[in-house]
């Protein structure tokens, strides 16, 4: 079972700032497999990334993904208002799915 | 476009099973080739993946819940369902439904959640 540890656990930035969060799996992981959610209080998670770097559909175009291997990286280029909230990393497996424990993006 | 919808019972005793369904509107839960999934989150948690069921019927459960967790699928009333037995209060979540697209992966569609508490 691949275990996802993201980083930092939390993350306080201003608006229009950069943002850069990390997710690194215990084994070396596809990068088709690998996967970024959005989650906001009181709303269903919503899918960013797919690929470990295609966006979504509607998913605008300052948020990127990258990396291979064992490490992956959410980027936000310029922090908007409704930027805020948690975010997480998932790997599609063969058996399962596995979520990492998330990253609090909050305003500083 | 596609969406889906929870629904059950809000309060559970422990001990009991939860029970819950996700009904899909807009498309056929039988075409195509989709994973249909659960997902849960406990108040100040993170999420948890709790297993999903194929287009073919096949399922997989996460390995912490499976002992306990069955997915099947109604394709005569277009719905999913989950089966959690034996429940104690850490089973208190907002639990969730997703469609995901076999070779994308990402879960592209969510049921808004519903929250299951487990009390006597």
């Amino acid at each position: 079972e691949i275990v996802l540890t993201q980083s930092p656990d939390t993350l306080s930035l201003s608006p229009g700032e950069r943002a850069t969060l990390s997710c690194r799996a215990s084994q070396s992981v596809g990068s088709i497999y690998l996967l970024w959610y959005k989650h906001q209080p009181g709303q269903a998670p919503r899918l960013l990334i797919y690929g470990a770097s295609t966006r979504a559909t509607g998913i605008p175009d300052r948020f990127s993904g990258s990396g291979s291997g064992t490490d992956f990286t959410l980027t936000i280029s310029r922090l908007e208002p409704e930027d805020f909230a948690v975010y997480y990393c998932q790997v599609y497996g063969p058996s399962d799915y596995t979520f990492g424990q998330g990253t609090k993006l909050e305003i500083k | 476009q596609v969406q889906l919808q929870e629904s059950g019972p809000g309060l559970v005793k422990p001990s009991q099973t939860l029970s819950l369904t996700c009904t899909v509107s807009g498309g056929s839960i039988k075409s195509g080739s989709y994973y249909w999934s659960w997902i849960r989150q406990p108040a100040g948690k993170g999420l948890e993946w709790i297993g999903r069921i194929y287009t073919s019927g096949s399922t997989n459960y996460n390995p912490s819940l499976k002992s306990r967790v069955t997915i099947s699928v109604d394709t005569s009333k277009n719905q999913f369902s989950l089966k959690l037995t034996s429940v104690t209060a850490a089973d208190t979540a907002v639990y969730y439904c997703a469609r995901s697209e076999f070779y994308y992966y990402g879960m592209d569609v969510w049921g808004q959640g519903t929250t299951v508490t487990v009390s006597s």
